[in-house]
């Protein structure tokens, strides 16, 4: 089966930048992927890293280390609407692609 | 809107009843699967399938939970004799069969059994 590690809360400031981090143990790793749920709402896709290293996109940046099973997604410029639940899940071969989820890190962007 | 709709949006029944679910996935998206999120956890996933075959179902999956994919297109979930343990929210995603295969989530369906 698989692990995934992800902390259950973290606070930030308004225009700060912070680092969500995520480890997982699976077998047959083929990618990982992070979504952002609002409250109420459905999972919406941020991004997606199947080799290691950084991928950016606008405020929105993820690493991984398939080595080391740890990935992280960094917010940068973060505004109150980035008050969410980050969601890291894994895909492993042969499983269909479904997602494995973490049990999400609650983001809370304060003044 | 082409991205993946859910019918109903809210359900309350009472334990025991029959409730089935209904999904819409993007157009031409080849995979569609069923997840369950309950409150303070990730989606888990339940089942998918690639056109009109069901491939995998988990074993969350108890006999009382059908899902069905007829044309290949949109897809229903049913919970039979449903139980307080069964509310929860019932999470619909579509992808497509080659490249990044990102899974697009619908707005789910929220089901309260009391």
């Amino acid at each position: 089966g698989q692990n995934i590690d992800q902390p259950t809360e973290m606070t930030a400031t308004e225009g700060a930048i912070v680092q969500i981090n995520c480890t997982y143990q699976t077998s047959g790793f083929n990618g990982l992927f992070w979504y952002q749920q609002h409250a109420g709402e459905a999972p919406t896709f941020l991004s997606y890293n199947v080799l290691d290293g950084l991928e950016e996109k606008g405020r929105f940046s993820s690493f991984l280390s398939r080595s080391k099973g740890y990935s992280y997604l960094l917010l940068k410029e973060l505004q109150m609407k980035d008050s969410a639940s980050y969601l890291c899940a894994v895909i492993v071969t042969g499983g269909g692609n479904k997602l494995t989820f973490g049990t999400g890190t609650q983001l809370k962007v304060e003044l | 809107d082409t991205g993946v709709s859910q019918d109903p949006r809210h359900k309350i029944t009472k334990r025991g009843q029959n409730v089935t679910f209904r999904c819409d996935p993007i157009s031409e998206h080849n995979r569609l699967y069923w997840y369950r999120q309950t409150l303070g956890q990730g989606p888990e996933f339940l089942t998918y399938f690639q056109n009109e075959a069901q491939l995998e179902k988990s074993r969350l999956l108890s006999d009382r939970f059908s899902a069905e994919r007829p044309k290949g297109s949109f897809s229903t979930l049913e919970i039979q004799r449903t139980e307080q343990g069964d509310s929860a929210m019932y999470l619909c995603a579509s992808s497509p069969l080659a490249g990044l295969e990102t899974q697009y989530f619908g707005p789910g369906t929220r089901l309260l059994v009391l």
